[in-house]
């Protein structure tokens, strides 16, 4: 089974700063890779299919990249909507494994 | 819009078995694969099961396999999952998921709010 791991955890940040979050895949994964936002007692929402596509509706300050075994979400000039945990999962091969998860708070 | 409305969640004791349900509407149901994804209390999300549009495809998480069966029926715009044999670590909230893809498993699109079952004696 392919293991998906995050980095930070959690990542401590203010309004308008730069964030990445990283996802790495124990073996490769090709861009088959999705990035879901979830807020505390609300169901998970797509943010990012086939590791950079932005799903309708997602705003463009959030971005994905990599490819292979390594990964990274990107949200420019964080908003207050954005302090949320985020996701990943990867869909190259089943079971499709999600990471642990990286919690976003306020600095 | 997309509905999917989860139900057949509650408490029952380690052993015993439950079948969840999963309404859906305001999309083609037959055109999509589908998925259950459970979060324990706290925790991270984890895919359990998925199926593709014709059900030729199943695919389930090594925790549950031989333990839940996924199911559809698609004259009913319904899916399904039969737990049986659960345990205490099943315990979790299970949301219905959609898929982006009729023929392949891929990634979830949509989301129910989730039914909430509790294996405990």
């Amino acid at each position: 089974d392919i293991q998906m791991t995050q980095s930070p955890s959690t990542l401590s940040a203010s309004v308008g700063d730069r964030v990445t979050i990283t996802c790495r895949a124990s073996q490769s994964v090709s861009t088959w890779l999705a990035w879901y936002q979830q807020k505390p007692g609300k169901v998970p929402k797509l943010l990012i299919y086939k590791t950079s596509s932005l799903e309708s509706g997602v705003p463009s300050r959030f971005s994905g990249s990599g490819s292979g075994t390594e990964f990274a979400l990107t949200i420019t000039s964080l908003q207050p909507d954005d302090f949320a945990t985020y996701y990943c999962q990867q869909y190259d091969n089943s079971p499709f494994t999600f990471g642990p998860g990286t919690k976003v708070d306020i600095k | 819009e997309v509905q999917l409305v989860e139900s057949g969640g509650g408490l029952v004791q380690p052993g015993r078995s439950l079948r969840l349900s999963c309404a859906a509407s305001g999309f083609t149901f037959d055109d999509y694969a589908m998925h259950w994804v459970r979060q324990a209390p706290g925790k991270g999300l984890e895919w359990v099961s998925g199926i593709n549009w014709n059900s030729d495809t199943i695919a389930y998480a090594d925790s549950v396999k031989g333990r839940f069966t996924i199911s559809r029926d698609n004259a009913k715009n319904s899916l399904y999952l039969q737990m049986n044999s659960l345990r205490p670590e099943d315990t979790a909230l299970y949301y219905c998921a959609k898929d982006m893809s009729g023929i392949q498993l891929r990634y979830f699109d949509s989301w129910g709010q989730g039914t909430l079952v509790t294996v405990s004696s």
